[in-house]
């Protein structure tokens, strides 16, 4: 089992605020993948991630991946109510097998 | 396409009784993956199939634990019996591939009482 730690465990933040959430292994991946996942739902894929130091801008969140390819950040700007969620990073060693991470548990107040 | 469908929705059943999730993957998906998430362990790789064959079932906790691929849009996972223990929300998803992301049911949540 490849061990991706995710900090922090929980974030509580008002609307309008930027937040960085991280994902991190002592493992190399081949690619890594953030999902969020609302609740009663299964997670939905936001972005893959394959090259070392790549960044990946989707609308206000922008992904890294670390130049070692051991580690990821996510940033979330201006923080909205929609944004609230589990938000989980996956990395990919060998094959189509992902290892979850253990997730970030974002609320964003009104 | 409708995207993973799993059922049931909620299941409730006594320690000692059979119980069978079941799964519908996306069409043309070749791989088929088996998750149990819970608040203690997270998201947990139960099995996984490629092309109906299951390739890693590692994460199957024990004997108890089963699961099946008769054809490329149906797949069912197997307790038998149950515990209170294996209360849990278990996830089916589905894959193109490689690389490719994957595409989550909605889940299944599981109490045995």
């Amino acid at each position: 089992t490849q061990l991706l730690e995710q900090s922090p465990q929980f974030l509580s933040i008002q609307e309008g605020e930027n937040l960085t959430v991280y994902c991190n292994s002592s493992s190399v991946f081949s690619s890594l993948q953030w999902y969020r996942q609302e609740p009663g739902e299964g997670p939905v894929l936001l972005v893959t991630v394959v090259t070392g130091g790549e960044v990946k801008k989707l609308k206000r969140l922008t992904f890294q991946f670390g130049d070692a390819r051991k580690d990821s950040s996510l940033h979330i700007t201006a923080a909205q109510p929609g944004d609230t969620g589990l938000y989980l990073c996956a990395g990919a060693n060998t094959g189509n097998q992902f290892y979850f991470g253990t997730g970030t548990s974002l609320t964003v107040i009104p | 396409d409708a995207g993973v469908i799993q059922s049931p929705r909620h299941e409730v059943t006594e320690m000692g009784q059979e119980v069978t999730l079941r799964c519908k993957p996306i069409s043309g998906h070749d791989y088929l993956f088996w998750y149990r998430q819970t608040m203690m362990r997270g998201l947990e790789l139960l099995i996984y199939f490629n092309n109906n064959v299951p390739i890693d079932d590692s994460g199957m906790p024990e004997d108890r634990f089963s699961a099946k691929m008769p054809n490329a849009s149906f797949s069912t996972l197997k307790i038998q019996p149950s515990e209170p223990r294996d209360s849990a929300v278990y996830f089916c998803a589905s894959s193109l591939g490689t690389g490719f992301g994957y595409t989550f049911g909605s889940g299944t949540r599981l109490t045995v009482v």
